[in-house]
């Protein structure tokens, strides 16, 4: 199976904050990871697909890059709205597999 | 609209078989390139990816529980259902049933169901 290994597992930033995830990928997976946002009490919901690609809706403060077997997630200007928790994803190959989390909290 | 809708027992014994079922609308399963999967999510912890059904019937599982998963689907119901045999107390989570959808090359679950909590007790 392919390993997802996401940092940090949790993180405090305030409003307006540039805020980085990253997600590293076990092997290749090309470009093949989603990234997904998850409320307390809520199904997930993805934000960006194919390591870069903006799922429509989702707000331009929102990006995806890659490097390698590298992924990172980027918010440029944390909002409010923003405090969840975020999951990598590939879809590379079956299983599918999820990074841990990273909790984004209030600082 | 697309949506989706898990359902089943709120509350099981170790060592009986859990049967979820995924009714869903705005899509047939039978259309080519439609995919349905399972995934779920113990309390306070991560999202884990169960098993996928294709619209040709092909089933994917996960490694670590494939000994104990089967899935399946009724096209003319709209239904997948998922099958998890000899239930434990850490199999406690809230199961999903997601949609993939799929944009050239890119894979992605695009719609979701509410999830539906099964607590494992005696």
């Amino acid at each position: 199976d392919i390993q997802m290994t996401q940092s940090p597992s949790s993180l405090s930033a305030s409003v307006g904050d540039r805020v980085t995830i990253t997600c590293r990928a076990s092997q290749s997976i090309d470009r093949n990871l989603n990234w997904h946002q998850q409320k307390p009490g809520k199904a997930p919901k993805v934000l960006i697909y194919g390591a870069s690609s903006l799922q429509s809706g989702v707000p331009s403060r929102f990006s995806g890059s890659r490097s390698g077997t590298d992924f990172t997630l980027t918010i440029s200007s944390l909002q409010p709205e923003d405090f969840a928790t975020y999951y990598c994803q590939q879809s590379y190959s079956t299983p599918w597999t999820f990074g841990q989390g990273t909790k984004v909290e209030i600082k | 609209q697309v949506t989706l809708k898990e359902s089943g027992p709120a509350l099981v014994k170790p060592t009986q078989t859990l049967t979820l079922t995924c009714t869903f609308s705005g899509f047939s399963l039978s259309t080519s390139g439609m995919r349905v999967n399972w995934i779920r999510q113990p309390p306070g912890k991560a999202l884990e990816w169960l098993a996928r059904i294709d619209w040709d019937d092909d089933k994917f599982y996960s490694t670590s529980l494939k000994t104990r998963l089967t899935i399946s689907k009724d096209t003319s119901k709209n239904q997948v259902v998922l099958t998890m045999t000899n239930m434990d107390p850490v199999d406690t989570a809230t199961y999903y049933c997601a949609r993939i959808h799929q944009v050239y090359g890119d894979l992605y679950f695009d719609y979701w169901g509410q999830g539906t909590l099964v607590t494992v007790s005696s």
